[in-house]
């Protein structure tokens, strides 16, 4: 069954950089859009970025264009965000995403998230 | 930028009775609307997506209806483990651009 497991997050101060990861399984990875969403504490959900099933198209929420980029191996079956120049607002549960289908571009299967706390 | 807007914020029904969420877009996205489960601690459920079909393993008392700027969750005959929160989402083919709702919560009456 489709499994994501995120992994990375942690505190780190205004101003700094951070990078999660997502390991795949369970499913063809090379195949499939990626997504990462996230939640900040009692709030609702925010999409942030999509990737492309082979890395040639990225698109990112305007919150965090420039900032943050999402990339991907499809030899490590891992998706990947690097956010620099964190902020406060930035603090949230970063959860993964897959597609429901190769040409349905919905998130439909999610990991477990991991929080991202900016604080100084 | 498209808005979505759901109501209302929380709403009060009694297990076994059947509840009608809302989400309204700022302008017609023709039928491009998800639904999405949220249990405390837990991620995101895609319970619908087309408005109207509903994703793999959701129960049938779960159904989406409307299209263009009015959207409606009707979940029917309520189960405890009903009784949480509901977000939607409004999904763009090209460019891909995803905007949720501010979630509708579910409580028991």
């Amino acid at each position: 069954q489709v499994q994501l497991v995120e992994s990375g997050g942690g505190v780190v101060q205004p101003g700094r950089s951070l990078r999660l990861s997502c390991a795949a399984s369970g499913f063809t990875f090379s195949s499939y859009s990626m997504h990462w969403v996230r939640q900040a504490p009692g709030k609702g959900l925010e999409w942030v970025a999509i990737i492309s099933f082979d890395g040639s198209y990225k698109y990112y929420a305007d919150s965090v264009k420039g900032r943050f980029t999402i990339s991907r191996d499809n030899s490590r079956n891992t998706l990947y965000l690097q956010m620099n120049s964190l902020r406060v607002e930035d603090t949230a549960v970063y959860y993964c995403a897959r597609d429901l289908a190769v040409v349905i571009a919905i998130p439909a299967y999610w990991g477990q998230g991991t929080l991202v706390t900016v604080s100084s | 930028e498209i808005v979505m807007t759901q109501s209302p914020a929380t709403l009060s029904v009694s297990p076994g009775g059947k509840a009608t969420l809302s989400c309204r877009a700022s302008q017609s996205v023709i039928s491009n609307l998800a639904w999405y489960q949220q249990k405390p601690g837990q991620a995101p459920r895609l319970l619908i997506f087309g408005a109207s079909t509903r994703a793999t393993g959701i129960p049938a008392r779960f159904s989406g209806s409307g299209s263009g700027t009015e959207f409606t969750l009707t979940i029917s005959s309520l189960q405890s483990e009903d009784f949480t929160v509901y977000y939607c989402q409004h999904y763009n083919n090209w460019p891909p651009l995803y905007t949720f709702g501010q979630g509708t919560k579910l409580e028991i009456k």
